[in-house]
Parts: C-alpha cells; sequence; structure tokens
C-alpha cells in the first residue's frame, strides 16, 4: 500500500466552525508533513512530525492545531479560519531520513466563506 | 530560503518534443527531488538525485544536478500529452521546499 489518504476532498467551512482534516498511511513512515497549496503556487510546508512529535512549526497560525495520534494518522484542526485560508491542503509522509522521497495525498480543497 | 526557482514558469510544446525545465536553489542540499502535479490534486514523485550524483535516469526522465551552480534540470523527451502538468523540484526530505513550478503543456 503506497497511499496516503486525505478526507473530506472537499470542505465548505464557515468562519465560526470548527472543522478537522484527516490523513492516513500505512506505509510505515514516521514523518508525515502537512503543506497548504494557493492556486498557482508550490506547496507551502506548515508542519513536520517525526516519530509523532511535532519537530516543525512554519511559524502557522494557531487556528490551525496538528495532532499526531499514532504512527498513522495525522489530524489538522481548524477553528475560526479566515476566508484567505481557503487552500488544497496536502498531506504527505516518508522516512524521517535523508535522500527519501514522500508521498503525498490527494489533498482537501478547503474553502473558508 | 532554500527554495528552489523554476524556470521557464510555463512551457507549451507539441507531443513527441522534449521538455527541459531547470531548477535553481540557494543553499547545500542533500539531494534534489522532482514532483508532478495534475490538475492542483495530489504530487506525484518522479526522481530523486542525491548531490554526490550528477545525472540520473527514470524511463523518458533524465534529470541533472550541478551543485557549483546550485541548479537542476528535468529533462522529459518523447513527451505526450499526458505529461501535461505542473513540474516542481525540491530540495531535500525533512523539510521539503518546493520551487514555484513549471507548467508544461503538452499539444496533442
Amino acid at each position: 500500500d503506497t497511499e496516503v489518504t486525505q478526507t473530506p476532498k472537499h470542505l465548505v467551512m464557515g468562519m465560526t466552525n470548527k472543522k478537522s482534516l484527516k490523513c492516513e498511511q500505512h506505509m510505515g513512515h514516521r514523518a508525515m508533513y502537512w503543506y497548504k497549496q494557493k492556486a498557482k503556487k508550490p506547496p507551502e510546508l506548515m508542519f513536520v512530525y517525526s516519530y509523532e512529535k511535532l519537530s516543525i512549526n512554519e511559524s502557522v497560525p494557531s487556528r490551525f492545531s496538528p495532532e499526531c495520534p499514532n504512527s498513522s494518522l495525522l489530524n489538522l484542526h481548524l477553528h475560526a479560519l479566515q476566508p484567505e485560508d481557503s487552500a488544497l491542503y496536502l498531506c504527505a509522509s516518508s522516512q524521517p531520513t535523508a535522500n527519501t522521497e514522500a508521498f503525498f495525498g490527494q489533498g482537501t480543497r478547503l474553502t473558508v466563506v | 530560503s532554500q527554495q528552489g526557482e523554476e524556470d521557464p514558469q510555463a512551457l507549451s510544446i507539441q507531443e513527441g518534443e522534449n521538455a527541459t525545465m531547470n531548477c535553481s536553489y540557494k543553499t547545500s542540499i542533500n539531494n534534489l527531488q522532482w514532483y508532478r502535479q495534475n490538475s492542483g490534486r495530489g504530487l506525484v514523485h518522479l526522481i530523486l538525485i542525491r548531490s554526490n550524483e550528477r545525472e540520473k535516469h527514470s524511463g523518458r526522465l533524465r534529470v541533472t544536478l550541478d551543485t557549483s551552480k546550485k541548479s537542476s534540470s528535468l529533462l522529459i523527451t518523447a513527451s505526450r500529452a499526458a505529461d501535461t502538468a505542473s513540474y516542481f523540484c525540491a530540495t531535500d526530505a525533512i523539510k521539503t521546499i518546493f520551487g514555484a513550478g513549471t507548467r508544461l503543456f503538452v499539444k496533442a
């Protein structure tokens, strides 16, 4: 199984809502990532988890809250988002070593209204 | 920033032609990777070249790396309409930083 599964595929939420994005992989990868991608732009790194511990937070606003409940799952909790947070949110996983490829999910298309 | 920068930003070619995309980066790297993205969906890993390698092939893909110039190129030979996508270079793995990308259009 070389898939990274993200749910939901699409999400529309109001600025006062609380929602969560989910990501799952069963490749035994111990590094997992969240990226944000705006239209016609490259993915921007948000968070990195290594061995289920948050290792990198790229100065992401606190309205985005990541969680890694176990080695296969990665969540991104969303609260009080702004319309400018609308984007494609991508999850990826890899081995936590250099010279290894990352596997990406198909993303969640988030629209904040 | 280690961000790679690709050029050209967009490339339009006929099916059967070769497509070359270039990437430059700013700091030392462990490796450089190329990814493809179709229609704003997930990224697909194409090839990884380590900092001590100069050239690598995979099917119709040829990647070169010049660490002295901090640059890499991706060559797609005998392009197909299905190669239409955005292509990104990315440096390292644990904290992968993506370049701006090249949008490739292959006309049938």
